[in-house]
């Protein structure tokens, strides 16, 4: 059974860091595309960041420069390092993984709030 | 970035209504488009891939069309459970990005 389960969501003060992390069972990561995806409180969805099964990655142009996607093989897990975040970045993420581009699973989503 | 509109932001029907939500794209995305599901409180669920391709398990009273830069997703049948916000969804190139949004409120 495929499963995402997202960990590291917290409360942090403007300009801080904080790493969030995706542990995937049932399917294999490197094999696969995995991204995060972000809603913020009342809107609609934002997809923040991909990496390939090559280990290419991109980035929304909101977070370029201060995201890092990330992933280590051995232990199966995704990871989102998140710099300087800024009030704006308060949102939900999840982890998703897509499959020809559409998105068959979803993590349960985790809440990161940046305020002063 | 492909910038994907959809419209209307709100629809309100009655049960039994066909219903039509539309998703343009700002570049042709051949039939690279999925439309997702979100009820509150939950992650969004893939309804249609490939434009027209309908997921496992989703009633066949919603189905996905076009190509290029316009598309529909159409409920033929409104049923009370279909009450949530749709998405879609581009995957063309080596990024992705969201269309914003369509609330589905029940008469």
């Amino acid at each position: 059974e495929v499963q995402l389960v997202e960990s590291g969501g917290d409360l942090v003060q403007p300009g801080e860091s904080l790493r969030l992390s995706c542990a995937a069972s049932g399917f294999t990561v490197s094999n696969n595309y995995m991204s995060w995806v972000r809603q913020a409180p009342g809107e609609g969805l934002e997809w923040v960041s991909i990496i390939y099964s090559s280990g290419s990655t991109y980035y929304a142009d909101s977070v370029k420069g201060r995201f890092t996607i990330s992933r280590d093989n051995s232990k199966n897990t995704v990871f989102l390092q998140m710099n300087g975040l800024r009030v704006d970045d308060t949102a939900v993420y999840f982890c998703v993984r897509t499959v020809n581009g559409a998105v068959d699973y979803w993590g349960q989503g985790m809440l990161v709030t940046v305020s002063s | 970035d492909i910038q994907m509109t959809q419209s209307p932001s709100t629809l309100s029907a009655s049960v039994g209504d066909r219903v039509t939500i539309t998703c343009r794209a700002s570049q042709s995305i051949s039939i690279w488009l999925a439309w997702y599901q979100q009820k509150p409180g939950k992650a969004p669920k893939l309804l249609i891939y490939k434009a027209s391709t309908l997921e496992s398990g989703v009633p066949s009273r919603f189905s996905g069309s076009g190509s290029g830069t316009e598309f529909s997703l159409t409920i033929s049948s409104l049923q009370p459970d279909d009450l949530a916000t749709y998405y879609c969804q581009q995957y063309h190139g080596l990024f992705y990005t969201f269309g914003q949004g369509t609330k589905l409120e029940i008469k």
